[in-house]
């Protein structure tokens, strides 16, 4: 059971716009800021999202972050096959002192 | 560039211990924390807990207290992250990430398995 709930899979078509959300507690996502990772077992993961809606640099301007109380969400617009992928979410919790991820979606593109 | 670079798969039985390197190049090591984290099979990403690379300081996962050890070498830019009293359900592939400011882990290691099997 994660701290942090997210929806276990979520699929969309090319082109579509496709939104995961993140569930918390105001010892994670409510008093914190929340990053988002996507994983491809077999490959490194990769930071998407920084403090709650701030993309790294070479992160397409496709994938957006928002955050509001103890939830958060991440969107992908312009859905491509290569979005194909296990996506986190992930925040400190305060009250635990680690770092929190949740479940993880899986992202299938039909 | 920034490279991180894990040393490479184990195979370990029950009971025994493993200790995977993470070598960092690119930018200067004492700037920026180490976080490992782990992904086994079926399951998701799990913390299990981050090294300071310019004091003493760490900070380990609940679930793992007592049983890993991570520390650094400023020297060669290298983190270690040893394992004890490995189980079947710690095989894994192993992480070891930068820790940017706040949770921010911005540039992570190839991954190391681990697989503990009799």
């Amino acid at each position: 059971q994660s701290v942090l709930t997210q929806p276990p899979s979520v699929s969309g078509t090319p082109g579509q716009t496709v939104t995961i959300s993140c569930s918390g507690s105001y010892s994670n996502i409510g008093s914190g800021d929340l990053y988002w990772y996507r994983h491809l077992p077999g490959a490194a993961p990769q930071l998407l999202i920084y403090n709650n809606d701030q993309r790294p640099s070479g992160v397409p301007d496709r994938f957006s972050g928002s955050k509001s109380g103890t939830s958060g969400s991440l969107a992908l617009s312009g859905l491509l096959s290569e979005d194909e992928s296990d996506y986190f979410c992930a925040a400190w919790d305060g009250s635990l002192n680690a770092l929190v991820f949740g479940g993880g979606t899986k992202l299938t593109v039909l | 560039q920034i490279q991180v670079v894990q040393s490479g798969p184990e195979m370990r039985k029950p009971g025994a211990s493993v200790k995977v390197s993470c070598k960092t190049s690119g930018y200067r090591f004492t700037t920026s924390g180490i976080t490992w984290v782990r992904r086994a099979p079926g399951k998701g990403l799990e913390w299990m807990g981050w090294v300071s690379t310019s004091s003493d300081m760490s900070n380990y996962a609940q679930k793992f207290r007592g049983r890993v050890t991570m520390t650094t070498d400023t020297p060669t830019s290298t983190a270690y992250m040893e394992l004890r009293s490995l189980r079947s359900d710690d095989t894994a592939v192993y992480y070891c990430a930068r820790n940017n400011y706040g949770s921010r882990l911005d540039y992570w290691g190839q991954g190391t398995l681990v697989t503990v099997s009799s």
